[in-house]
């Protein structure tokens, strides 16, 4: 399987801000990449696709970049409704998998 | 607009099956594949197969093989997940989400179904 790790596991940050989340995939997964908003109780929405592409309705204040292994989710100007968890996911082979999530905190 | 709903939370004893239903409205049913992720408390996101309602075609996460169902009733517009040989570990909220291009992407989900499994 395809292993996904993120960092920072959590990051704490002031509305206005810019906050970068790093995903990596353990092998070669070239652009294959999605990454997902999840809040308390819900259920995850889809942001990105192919690493950068924005889906219908996401602000543009998110975007993502990379390829390979090494891929980024940017917030620019954090606002108090992007409280969530994010999550990166594979999606270059079978089984998919996700990365373990990175929880973003208005201070 | 698209819609999953899904079935309400269950309570299961272990070593029984569970079948929890994701009813899909807003779009051409056997255009797009269902898939199934399940997310125990505090926990990530876990796949764990994905079913094409036109024809049938399926694909499970080894870990689920053997012990995972899926189903769907084209004339009602609804996927099914049937898991059996409960254990305490599947205690966990269960998503159907619509999988676009080969199920890489999963642009619409259900709104999760609770499965405790408790003695």
């Amino acid at each position: 399987d395809f292993q996904m790790t993120q960092s920072p596991s959590s990051v704490s940050a002031s509305v206005g801000d810019r906050v970068t989340i790093t995903c990596r995939a353990g092998q070669d997964i070239r652009r294959w990449l999605a990454w997902f908003q999840q809040k308390p109780g819900k259920a995850p929405k889809l942001l990105i696709y192919e690493t950068s592409t924005l889906q219908s309705g996401v602000p543009s204040r998110f975007s993502g970049s990379g390829s390979g292994t090494d891929f980024t989710l940017t917030i620019t100007s954090l606002q108090p409704e992007d409280s969530a968890t994010y999550f990166c996911q594979q999606a270059h082979a079978l089984p998919r998998t996700f990365g373990p999530g990175t929880k973003v905190e208005i201070k | 607009q698209v819609q999953l709903v899904q079935s309400g939370a269950e309570v299961k004893k272990p070593g029984a099956s569970v079948k929890v239903s994701c009813k899909a409205s807003g779009y051409t049913f056997t255009n797009f594949d269902i898939n199934w992720v399940r997310q125990a408390t505090g926990q990530g996101l876990e796949w764990m197969g994905w079913m094409n309602p036109r024809g049938g075609a399926s694909g499970f996460a080894q870990k689920f093989q053997g012990r995972v169902s899926l189903s769907s009733n084209t004339s009602t517009t609804t996927a099914y997940m049937e898991l059996s040989s409960l254990t305490s570990d599947d205690t966990a909220v269960y998503y159907c989400a619509r999988g676009v291009v080969s199920s890489s992407w999963f642009d619409y989900w259900g709104q999760g179904s609770l499965v405790t499994v408790s003695s």
